[in-house]
């Protein structure tokens, strides 16, 4: 067990639906990423956010949004999906925010839409 | 941009040692190199990182040239619960005060067989 939580841990939804994809750091960690795995794609990083800010970002499409909140809980924020948004979701954290990337994964949420 | 390149598989046997290199260019000066393994469904877990020369912990070591344009991932006497797939992670080159990326390769199946 990483300490990393993720909810939910499998989504089902309709094309151009929203959803909402949470995580909860491990105790003590500053430092949350997002990734999206698809088997075509491979694991692609999102975005980071340190101590509530955004941090560093990757190829996040505009459609999607992320926010760390000052409990240091961090929301995915996925709209208008896609039959291509198809993937896991997973969220990392790890103490800081440049250098290191020891991060700590969670169980990731597995996002289907029909 | 950063770039990773991995093998797509490779094979060994029970207590063989195996050696993963992963070519990356253009990486940020000050990040670390990190090397994650990731069994199916679940979140990648952390294994080893290091800056230069060789790292080395209970798990694998890491050799890194004084370029930083490759890393090696060497476990030694692998067994059969080591076949997973296993990722290097670098971070772009001088990100500064520019948000930066982080860059998972592909992945390198590792599968050992008896």
């Amino acid at each position: 067990d990483s300490g990393v939580t993720q909810t939910p841990k499998h989504l089902i939804t309709a094309t151009g639906q929203r959803v909402t994809l949470r995580c909860s750091p491990r105790s003590g960690d500053l430092s949350v990423y997002w990734y999206q795995q698809s088997l075509d794609q491979g694991l692609q990083f999102l975005i980071q956010y340190y101590n509530g800010e955004e941090r560093a970002k990757g190829n996040i499409l505009e459609r999607f949004s992320a926010q760390q909140f000052p409990d240091l809980h961090s929301e995915l924020n996925l709209s208008s999906l896609e039959l291509g948004d198809s993937a896991l979701y997973f969220c990392a954290s790890s103490v800081g925010y440049t250098g290191s990337y020891e991060q700590y994964f969670g169980p990731g949420t597995r996002l289907t839409v029909t | 941009l950063a770039k990773t390149t991995q093998p797509i598989s490779m094979d060994s046997y029970e207590g063989q040692e195996v050696n993963i290199t992963c070519s990356h260019n253009n990486i940020a000066t000050n990040d670390y190199i990190t090397w994650y393994q990731q069994f199916p469904s679940q979140g990648p877990r952390f294994i080893i990182q290091g800056y230069k020369t060789k790292v080395t912990n209970e798990v694998a070591s890491l050799f890194i040239p004084a370029d930083r344009k490759s890393s090696t991932l060497s476990l030694p006497r692998v067994s059969l619960s080591d076949t997973a797939v296993y990722y290097c992670l670098v971070g772009d080159k001088d990100r500064g005060s520019t948000l930066g990326r982080l860059y998972f390769g592909r992945g390198t199946q590792l599968t050992v067989w008896p």
